[in-house]
């Protein structure tokens, strides 16, 4: 099922840190975050596979709570570069297909 | 190493026609995704291929539309009988282990029904 991401939109200035959470009503296997600028493809930036597991991207990290059914993406210290929107995909646990639901986004606006 | 590609990267149809969209995965990927954004939207899932194989379609309306991913060649999407609703940006995904593994996506078709 599709998870719920929030908040909708973030706007920062460049510096500041940013938490986006997407949290699902099924017991979930992965966890996969994207980012996408307007008119571009999503393009991937990490894949959470065990509850528990964090990592990290330069400035960017997520982890994932199995329990809580829910994962949080980390961005610190922005920068103008961070600007897009963040998608979370997920996979129900069981799930023998692959297929990712997507949540609607959060809108994440940097500026200088 | 060439990643997903996506032919037409744009693509206008008047209502009535049909319209063709084309999937190249990266090398060495078997599994492909199709999914649709609308404006303003998160993606949706359409379909899950492998090579010659349909996996998942459930996400796929019953009518109209149809996928392919041949042997040879690449993965198509097939609209027939093109509606205003169908405009939208189409994404192509592939993957090398399919399941969980990561789904890399194409530049996407942005089809635009007059």
């Amino acid at each position: 099922q599709q998870p719920v991401q929030s908040p909708q939109a973030v706007i920062l200035r460049e510096g500041e840190d940013a938490v986006i959470n997407c949290s699902s009503s099924k017991a979930l296997y992965s966890v996969h975050w994207y980012r996408q600028k307007h008119g571009e493809a999503p393009v991937f930036l990490m894949i959470l596979l065990k509850g528990g597991e964090q990592k990290g991207h330069e400035k960017i990290s997520a982890s994932f709570n199995e329990k809580k059914q829910q994962s949080s993406l980390y961005l610190t210290a922005s920068q103008l570069s961070y600007s897009g929107t963040y998608f979370c995909g997920t996979v129900d646990r069981g799930s023998t297909l692959g297929r990712l639901y997507f949540g609607r986004g959060t809108q994440l606006t940097v500026w200088p | 190493n060439a990643g997903v590609m996506q032919n037409p990267r744009h693509l206008v149809r008047r209502r009535g026609q049909e319209a063709r969209l084309r999937c190249s995965p990266m090398k060495g990927h078997s599994h492909v995704y199709w999914y649709r954004q609308l404006p303003e939207e998160g993606l949706k899932f359409m379909v899950y291929l492998q090579k010659e194989n349909i996996i998942d379609e459930s996400g796929m309306p019953k009518e109209r539309f149809s996928a392919e991913f041949p042997k040879e060649g690449p993965s198509i999407l097939r609209i027939q009988q093109v509606v205003r609703g169908d405009s939208a940006a189409y994404f192509c995904a592939s993957s090398n282990l399919g399941t969980t593994d990561t789904q890399y996506f194409g530049p996407g078709t942005r089809l635009t029904v007059l």
